[in-house]
């Protein structure tokens, strides 16, 4: 199985900061890299797909890379609505697996 | 709009059995494939089980092979898991998620998800 570790698992960040979340993956996963974020007691939400591609209706601010093993969520300006849990999960291969998450809070 | 609404969740003791399903609306259900992904309390997201658009194929995760059983019914639009020989660490809620994939594809990410449903397996 592909083993996915984000870092940090958390971080307190400012309205207003530019923030970037990594995810590592134990083997290459080419671009089949996708990012979702999820608030307390609702369903996660698609992000990016395919390590860089915006998800339709997701603001500007999310940004994705990398391709391989090394993969970074950047969000370029914190807006209130951005205040998450954060998880990246590898499509390359059966089973499916999700990093452990990264919880962003407002410092 | 896309509507996943999942129902039958619910209290069960170890060892017996337990089927969730999920009532799909607002795009066409036989086109593509759905999974089950699960959260236990205060955890991180484990995808659980994949079908393709018209069921022929099927995926699970380790810790449920065996146990779990996904299913669709395309001309009821409904997605279901039938989950048996429960142990206490299958506790989670149970999101319905809608493939990414154009028809017929299976991407194995999710554009779409549920509202959950709460399976605690406690004797």
């Amino acid at each position: 199985d592909i083993q996915m570790t984000q870092s940090p698992s958390s971080l307190s960040a400012s309205i207003g900061d530019r923030v970037t979340i990594t995810c590592r993956a134990s083997q290459s996963i080419s671009t089949y890299l996708n990012w979702y974020h999820q608030k307390p007691g609702k369903a996660p939400k698609l992000l990016i797909y395919s390590a860089s591609t915006l998800q339709s209706g997701v603001p500007s601010r999310f940004s994705g890379s990398g391709s391989g093993t090394d993969f970074t969520l950047t969000i370029s300006s914190l807006q209130p609505d951005d205040f998450a849990t954060y998880y990246c999960q590898q499509s390359s291969s059966v089973p499916i697996t999700f990093g452990q998450g990264t919880r962003l809070d407002i410092k | 709009q896309v509507q996943l609404v999942e129902s039958g969740g619910g209290v069960v003791q170890p060892g017996r059995s337990l089927r969730v399903s999920c009532a799909a609306s607002g795009f066409i259900f036989s086109n593509h494939a759905m999974n089950w992904v699960r959260q236990a309390p205060g955890k991180g997201l484990e995808w659980v089980a994949a079908t393709s658009f018209d069921g022929s194929n099927k995926f699970y995760a380790d810790s449920v092979k065996g146990r779990f059983t996904i299913s669709r019914d395309n001309s009821k639009d409904t997605l279901s898991l039938q989950m048996n020989s429960l142990r206490t660490e299958d506790t989670a809620v149970y999101y319905c998620a809608k493939d990414r994939g154009v028809v017929r594809a299976s991407l194995y990410f999710f554009d779409y998800w549920g509202q959950g449903a709460l399976v605690t397996v406690s004797s």
